[in-house]
Parts: structure tokens; C-alpha cells; sequence
């Protein structure tokens, strides 16, 4: 069975710069609409990009101008640089994956175990 | 008006059964939903999608006792034969290209 995994989280100052990456094994990524959702603290679940199989991007009103989502099919991953962070943007970050491949609009069907993103002073 | 609506909490004891419900804004239709499941530890857990026709495709391993179902604007999720395993949240899901991707506020779920 396939799984998701986030790495790249931490702490950083507001204003900073991340880079998160989401890795796949057991699974093919290409075909599939990839996303990342956020969870902060206390607060429920957040849609905050996602990239279609051909590369189309999608931002959240809140995220954007600040998110640059991205895939490389050949290493079966996604990433999001994520800029000009601000002390709101804390939350444990997870990619996503959606059900059927090709559908851009559809439900997620696989997540990974989240990374944790800290924006503090 | 949020586009979905959940309970904040529900609560049911060992054994029994549970219904979560998850309403749409009204003036929408014809939207398929999704439920997840989200443990304090780990990432959330595709439980289903129930689609507009009623039918509705489970992930993995998910079990016979929770099953989906809609009327109208309102979509559940019915937990039966509670386990202690399933104290968790629960969130609803649905997505359209005017809408992007948007999850109810979820439902604290607690089993007595």
C-alpha cells in the first residue's frame, strides 16, 4: 500500500522562507492531483494548494502571491516553497493525493503524517 | 455562512451507533462529499466518498460499520458498533471548481 511522506518543517521567523516536500512510495504520483492542507493548532482542516497532473496551480485566497507549489514526476514528489511566512501559517502541513487519477476536482484519498511549520519570533 | 456545516462534538457510547451530519450552504446541490477521520496523532484517514447517486467508494481497510448516506443539503456518516479507536474527528470534504477544496469545521467525536 502506498504512503506519503512530509519532511522539510520547522521553525522560522516571520517573513522566512520554507520549503516542504511531500515523497511517495508504493505509489506513482504522476496522473494524480497532489494537494497540500494545513491543520493549526486548536483549528480543523484547510485546503492551501493544489497542482494537477499537468501542472496546473491552485492557491488558497489566504496563501496567495506566497505559495509556490511544485511536482517532479521522476522523483515521485511535490513541494511547496512557501514565503514571506507569517506567525498565522503555523500548522502541521500534509500532501494529499486524490482519488482517481486525471480528476483534478475530487475527494483526497491518501495523506501523509503532516510536518510541522513554526512561524515565531 | 461556511459552505459545510458540522456539529463540534457528538457523543455516543461503547457499542452503539453514531450519525454525523454535514450540511451544505443552502443554494448548493449536487455535491459529492467525502469523509476523514483525523486522530490526535498522524495524518487524517480517507474514510469515503459518497457520491451524488448515493453510491459510494470506501478507502482501505475501512470497515463495514461506517457507511455514508445523503438527503438534499445533507450528507452523514454513520458509525455503528462504536469502538473506543473511533474517538476522533471527523470532517466532511467536498470540492467544485468555483468552490476549490473545502472541509467542514469537523465533529469531536467521544465515546462514552
Amino acid at each position: 500500500e502506498g504512503q506519503l511522506l512530509e519532511s522539510g518543517g520547522g521553525l522560522v521567523h516571520p517573513g522566512g522562507t520554507l520549503r516542504l516536500s511531500c515523497a511517495a512510495s508504493g505509489l506513482t504520483l504522476s496522473g494524480f492531483a497532489l494537494s497540500w492542507v494545513r491543520q493549526a493548532p486548536g483549528k480543523g482542516l484547510e485546503w492551501v494548494a493544489t497542482i494537477s497532473p499537468t501542472g496546473r496551480v491552485y492557491y488558497a485566497e489566504s496563501v496567495k502571491g506566497r505559495l509556490a507549489i511544485s511536482r517532479d514526476n521522476s522523483k515521485n514528489s511535490m513541494s511547496v516553497e512557501m514565503h514571506s511566512l507569517r506567525v498565522e501559517d503555523s500548522a502541521v502541513y500534509y500532501c494529499a493525493k486524490v482519488l482517481e487519477r486525471w480528476l483534478v476536482q475530487d475527494a483526497f484519498d491518501m495523506w501523509g503524517q503532516g510536518t510541522a511549520v513554526t512561524v515565531a519570533s | 455562512q461556511s459552505v459545510l456545516t458540522q456539529s463540534p462534538s457528538a457523543s455516543a457510547s461503547l457499542g452503539a451507533s453514531v450519525k454525523l451530519t454535514c450540511t451544505l450552504r443552502s443554494g448548493l446541490t449536487n455535491f459529492a462529499v467525502a469523509w476523514h477521520q483525523k486522530r490526535p496523532e498522524g495524518g487524517p484517514r480517507f474514510l469515503m466518498k459518497v457520491n451524488t447517486d448515493g453510491s459510494h467508494r470506501k478507502g482501505d481497510g475501512i470497515p463495514d460499520r461506517f457507511s455514508g448516506s445523503s438527503s438534499g443539503a445533507e450528507h452523514y456518516l454513520t458509525i455503528s458498533g462504536l469502538q473506543s479507536e473511533d474517538e476522533a474527528d471527523y470532517y466532511c470534504q467536498t470540492w467544485s471548481v468555483d468552490l476549490s477544496w473545502v472541509f467542514g469545521g469537523g465533529t469531536k467525536l467521544t465515546v462514552l
